[in-house]
C-alpha cells in the first residue's frame, strides 16, 4: 500500500543553519504531497503542498520539490529560526477508496537553539 | 469561532468509564476525520465521514464509536478503553472536491486512560 518514510529525529540545529528533512514515498498513481507542521500544544497545520511532479511548494521560507524519479519530497529551509522548532510531518494524498485521505509519516522533531 | 474546535482538550478516564470527544468545524467542509497520534508512530487514520456517511473505518476496535450527526459535528464515543489507547486524538475536516485534499486540523484531545 501507499506509505511515507521520513527521517528520524530529533534534528537539532543552531539558529540560521540550513535545514533538510528527508521524505520519500511509495504510491501507485500520482498522489499530492504535503508537509504539515505541529507546534507544541497545537494540531497540525499545512505548511506547503505540491500536486504534480516537479512542482515546488513553498511557504515561510520552507521549500519542497516533488521528485517523481526519486519518489521524494524533501523539506528545506535556508536559515532556521528558534520559532521553527516543531514537529514536521510529510504526507501524501491517497485517492483510493470513496474519500481522499492523507497518509502521514512518523514526524520529525526539529529543535532550533539560539 | 473559526476553524476546527475540539473539546475537551484533556481527558483522564478509567477503563470502565464512558466519555465522548467532540469536534466542530465552521469551514463548510463536507468531510471529517478522526486520527490517533501516539508517540513515535505515524498518525493513524481511524474514521472518515463524507457528507455525514462513514466512508472509512480503519479496523478500529469497537470500543471507539464515531458519530456524525451533520457535516459540521463529529463525535468519538469512548467506552471500556485500555491504557494503550492513551494518545492525542485529532479531528480534521476537508473539502475533497476542491482538488488536493488539504486537511484542517483541530488542536486535539489528549486522552489518558488509567
Amino acid at each position: 500500500g501507499n506509505s511515507v518514510t521520513q527521517m528520524e529525529g530529533p534534528v537539532t540545529l543552531s539558529e540560521e543553519a540550513f535545514l533538510t528533512i528527508n521524505c520519500t514515498y511509495t504510491a501507485t498513481g500520482y498522489p499530492s504531497l504535503f508537509w504539515y507542521v505541529q507546534y507544541p500544544g497545537e494540531g497540525l497545520q499545512l505548511l506547503l503542498k505540491a500536486t504534480k511532479a516537479d512542482d515546488k511548494g513553498s511557504n515561510k521560507g520552507f521549500e519542497a520539490t516533488y521528485r517523481k524519479e526519486t519518489t521524494s519530497f524533501h523539506l528545506e529551509k535556508g536559515s532556521v529560526q528558534v520559532s521553527d522548532s516543531a514537529v514536521y510531518f510529510c504526507a501524501l494524498s491517497d485517492r483510493g477508496g470513496a474519500t481522499n485521505k492523507l497518509i502521514f509519516g512518523t514526524g520529525t522533531l526539529l529543535a532550533v537553539q539560539p | 469561532e473559526t476553524g476546527v474546535t475540539q473539546t475537551p482538550r484533556h481527558l483522564v478516564m478509567g477503563m470502565t468509564n464512558k466519555k465522548s470527544l467532540k469536534c466542530e468545524q465552521h469551514l463548510g467542509h463536507n468531510a471529517m476525520y478522526w486520527y490517533k497520534q501516539s508517540a513515535k508512530k505515524p498518525l493513524e487514520l481511524m474514521f472518515v465521514y463524507n457528507f455525514k456517511e462513514q466512508t472509512e473505518n480503519n479496523s478500529v476496535p469497537s470500543r471507539f464509536s464515531p458519530e456524525c450527526p451533520n457535516s459540521s459535528h463529529l463525535f468519538l464515543h469512548l467506552h471500556t478503553l485500555q491504557p494503550e489507547d492513551s494518545a492525542l486524538y485529532l479531528c480534521a475536516s476537508s473539502q475533497p472536491e476542491s482538488g488536493a485534499n488539504v486537511l484542517t486540523f483541530g488542536a486535539g484531545s489528549r486522552l489518558t486512560v488509567l
